[in-house]
């Protein structure tokens, strides 16, 4: 069974920062593009960023390029998103999700306030 | 960036009978592989998305056959034949042809 597992989700002030991780199982993790999406409160869905299999490929959504670094770590299958200058539009829940069949893990939720 | 435009915001439906969200996308959803990826999303209240259609309308395993997906280019459709009460929730168009992948505004479906 396909496992996605997020952690690393809080609290933080505005220009803070935090690392996100998800932790992958049920398949072979450096075998796919991986995702991360945000869902602010009551609202839609958005991409942030991705990450092709061995890592030397990474994409980011205009809003967070410069401030977000996406990884991962194939022998640890384990992803990662480090988010640096958090502002308070980047509060949101924070899905990680499996490229191609777009499993999801459970979220994990980020909140950026004083 | 493709913009995706969904309709109708809400729509409310009487158990049993058929719903229909509409999809455009900004832009042609034709890869330069030849197909067009379009998927469709579910999310129940309180729960993570879950994947009903992809590539326009092929059903992913366990997604019951009243839910359909059709369309081409920059049309689509999801159509539940019969709306059951599990059904209610939001329900989000998700391009995946162009980076960055972008997602429809989400369309609730509620019972009357």
């Amino acid at each position: 069974e396909v496992q996605l597992v997020e952690s690393g989700g809080g609290l933080v002030q505005p220009g803070g920062s935090l690392r996100l991780s998800c932790a992958a199982s049920g398949f072979t993790f450096r075998s796919y593009w991986m995702y991360w999406v945000r869902q602010a409160p009551g609202k839609g869905l958005v991409c942030v960023s991705r990450i092709n299999t061995d890592g030397s490929s990474t994409g980011y959504e205009d809003s967070v390029k410069g401030r977000f670094t996406i990884s991962r770590d194939n022998a640890k299958n384990t992803l990662y998103l480090q988010m640096n200058s958090l502002r308070a539009e980047d509060t949101a829940v924070y899905y990680c999700a499996r490229g191609l069949n777009w499993d999801w893990g459970q979220g994990t939720l980020v909140t950026v306030s004083s | 960036d493709v913009v995706m435009t969904q309709s109708p915001l809400s729509l409310p439906v009487t158990l049993g009978q058929p719903a229909s969200i509409s999809c455009r996308s900004s832009q042609s959803l034709v890869h330069s592989d030849g197909n067009t990826y379009l998927n469709w999303f579910q999310q129940r209240p309180g729960q993570s998305p879950r994947r009903l259609i992809y590539k326009v309308s092929n059903r992913d395993s366990g997604v019951p056959d009243r839910f359909s997906g059709s369309g081409s280019g920059t049309d689509f459709t999801l159509k539940i034949s019969r709306v059951e009460a599990e059904d209610v929730g939001a329900y989000y168009c998700m391009q995946g042809t162009h980076w960055p992948l972008t997602f429809g505004g989400g369309t609730k479906v509620e019972i009357k």
